[in-house]
């Protein structure tokens, strides 16, 4: 049964940076694209962005709120998924998911990490 | 890119069949047949209910169903159960490689 676990979320001050993981498992990783969404305190869900399979080009894509602060890298050896989060603002306080993205629908979700950006 | 619409609550009673919808425009819902459902209860991660606007992932029942007309999408619930009470969110591929999620709808079992 594939399995995503999110680590790596915390609080920090705005202007700061934080790395989240996303542990995979169950399935072949390196096969699968991978997405982070994300889900501000009792507001909807938001697409943060996407990694494709090294096959496949290894590209990312991204939100325009986020793009040029965050980046998502993976590394296939470790089954690991990670966000690099730069230039964090109070607005992307939120839980983070992790989540295999398959043509027309995101498939198997974390259970998400919690970033907090205040001072 | 904006979110999807969708209405902030429908509610139904045990038995019946609600449909909350899901509009977009032209530029992602109406272009791509690349539209998703999600289920999400308090607390808990989202689970994918449709995909590709009316197939259903392993394990999802069958009172679930989703349809596209142009620019709007639609979920529809049968026989509404319950266990069904939740929040339900809309997604659909945007182009250049973006997604773009719906507003939410809370569904409430009277």
């Amino acid at each position: 049964e594939a399995q995503l676990v999110e680590s790596g979320g915390g609080l920090v001050k705005p202007g700061g940076s934080l790395r989240l993981s996303c542990a995979a498992s169950g399935f072949t990783f390196s096969n699968a694209w991978m997405s982070w969404v994300r889900q501000a305190p009792g507001k909807g869900l938001e697409w943060v962005g996407r990694i494709k399979s090294k096959s496949d080009g290894g590209t990312t894509d991204y939100a325009a709120p986020v793009k040029g602060r965050f980046t998502i890298s993976r590394d296939d050896s470790k089954n690991t998924l990670y966000l690099q989060m730069n230039s964090l603002r109070t607005e992307d306080t939120a839980v983070y998911y992790c989540t295999i993205t398959r043509p027309g629908g995101f498939d198997v979700w974390g259970q998400g990490t919690m970033v907090t950006v205040s001072s | 890119q904006s979110a999807l619409t969708q209405p902030a609550s429908v509610s139904g009673s045990p038995g019946q069949s609600i449909t909350i919808s899901c509009t977009g425009t032209s530029s992602d819902v109406g272009s791509y047949n690349l539209v998703s459902w999600y289920q999400q209860h308090p607390g808990k991660a989202p689970k994918l209910m449709i995909y590709e606007v009316n197939k259903w992932p392993s394990g999802v029942s069958n009172r679930f169903s989703g349809s596209k007309s142009g620019n709007t999408a639609a979920l529809t619930i049968s026989g509404l159960q319950a266990e069904d009470e939740a929040d339900y969110y809309c997604c659909s591929y945007a182009g250049s490689s973006t997604y773009v999620f719906g507003t939410g709808t809370k569904v409430t079992v009277l």
